[in-house]
């Protein structure tokens, strides 16, 4: 089965700091994405990462992708209140078609 | 606005009814998913369709089903309601999911909020 884990599950920051969101999953796979989420929102897709080694920036958020450890990481740089949300990352589970499993998500609150 | 449409937006009923939640995919997209988003449970994936056919299933309960019309909008129906049903259901789609060569996002709507009381 595959597993998706999230760290840290809730993190409190300052604004300007920087800090990154890890995620682990379980199983080979090739294909990770991003997803942002607001307060009984919908969740809106950061990105998508395809290949071991790649690397995605958009503003402060920059997301890599290691398929060899089965890591990505989610690094914000110079925090604004603005990003505070819940950050899901999500593995495509190629073999089965079963699409997106999702990790438990990292809750993010940037304060002045 | 990611252009997958979900109605109603809540739903609120008692243990033992039958409900039906409908979404419309963005124009274009063939694949619709279901997602369940529950506080215990997180985000789990219940179902998808592929233009009118079932693609693959993943933590769906027998007392839930669902089906894609020839429209492409799909409906999820959950019967004999249990106060556990209680969460965020979402819809999305894409526009590929018939081959294992998919690497487009998910593109989901607001979702529906489910109240079984």
């Amino acid at each position: 089965e595959l597993k998706v884990e999230q760290n840290p599950l809730f993190l409190s920051m300052q604004e300007g700091k920087n800090y990154t969101i890890y995620c682990n999953y379980s199983t080979t796979s090739d294909r990770l994405y991003w997803y942002r989420q607001d307060p009984g929102k919908s969740l809106e897709s950061l990105f998508v990462l395809l290949s071991n080694g790649a690397v995605k920036q958009e503003g402060r958020l920059m997301a890599s992708l290691d398929t060899k450890a089965r890591l990505s990481t989610l690094h914000i740089t110079a925090a604004v209140h603005d990003l505070s949300a819940t950050y899901f990352c999500a593995v495509d589970k190629e073999t089965s078609g079963s699409r997106l499993t999702f990790g438990e998500g990292t809750q993010l609150t940037v304060n002045p | 606005d990611s252009g997958v449409t979900q109605t109603p937006k809540h739903l609120i009923t008692a243990t033992g009814q039958r409900v039906t939640l409908r979404c419309s995919p963005r124009s274009g997209d063939l694949s619709v998913y279901w997602y369940q988003q529950s506080l215990d449970q997180g985000l789990q994936f219940l179902i998808q369709y592929y233009n009118g056919e079932e693609r693959a299933k993943g933590n769906i309960l027998e007392r839930f089903s669902a089906q894609q019309f020839p429209d492409l909008h799909s409906e999820l129906n959950l019967s004999s309601l249990e106060l556990g049903d209680s969460a965020l259901y979402f819809c999305a789609s894409s526009v590929d999911g018939g081959d294992s060569s998919y690497n487009s996002p998910l593109h989901f709507g607001n979702g529906t909020r489910l109240t079984v009381t």
